[in-house]
């Protein structure tokens, strides 16, 4: 069983949708949490960066995570074509490397 | 904020050819920076960690005379890759964690270096 599954999609779906993301985790020591997004031929980008429990806003993204069901989500409000990527979620514990999941593909259809 | 640097971004070579493969952080200093592999549709591969002022640490099955990782400031690694062969194309990501503060602080990533051996 890997640490962290991401289902790799691809997920489309039409603009303006609300679209969800989602990560499980073995690890009960896992404690940061982050979802990073990657245009094709780019690096990771950092888009969310939670610690415990609980949800964190951040314009149209919303990260929550429920370390009860080791589960982690982030929800895209409004959607739009230039959300089109591929979403990774990752996470850590104090002193150890950083796990990332295999990436979701997104499409945002116009 | 916390921008890094990575250069060249497209490399073609030819087989046996060396290549080093730059990272910078520009706005920030970075004790840690950690190199990645990514091939086609799948996820990140860590390949090495690098400290600022001692030896990388490299994953289990990458060989350390192979890709040669300096890390010679706190702003700068490199990561060479030696007689490189066509099986090494890849996309190669550098990552680096800002200096001070909790070491759980998120990776910042590069656009990353699209490596052709011919």
């Amino acid at each position: 069983q890997k640490e962290v599954e991401q289902d790799p999609g691809p997920l489309s779906v039409p603009e303006g949708a609300i679209v969800s993301l989602n990560c499980t985790y073995s690890n009960s020591a896992f404690q940061y949490f982050m979802w990073y997004r990657q245009y094709s031929r780019k690096g990771p980008e950092l888009l969310m960066y939670t610690y415990s429990s609980g949800n964190k806003e951040d314009g149209r993204f919303t990260a929550q995570v429920d370390k009860s069901s080791k589960y982690i989500s982030l929800f895209i409000r409004d959607s739009q074509p230039s959300d089109s990527a591929t979403y990774l979620c990752a996470m850590s514990v104090t002193g150890f490397k950083t796990i990332f999941g295999a990436g979701t593909r997104l499409f945002v259809k116009a | 904020g916390a921008v890094v640097s990575q250069h060249p971004s497209r490399v073609i070579c030819k087989s046996g050819t060396s290549v080093k493969i730059e990272c910078r952080s520009l706005d920030f200093q970075a004790t840690t920076m950690f190199w990645y592999r990514q091939f086609p549709k799948q996820s990140l591969m860590l390949m090495a960690t690098s400290n600022e002022g001692s030896k990388a640490t490299y994953e289990q099955g990458v060989e350390k005379d192979k890709f040669l990782i300096n890390h010679a400031s706190l702003t700068l690694s490199t990561l060479t890759v030696t007689s490189a062969h066509p099986e090494d194309s890849s996309f190669y990501i550098c990552s680096a964690r800002p200096r001070g503060g909790s070491s759980n602080q998120p990776q910042h990533f590069g656009d990353g270096t699209r490596l052709s051996i011919l």
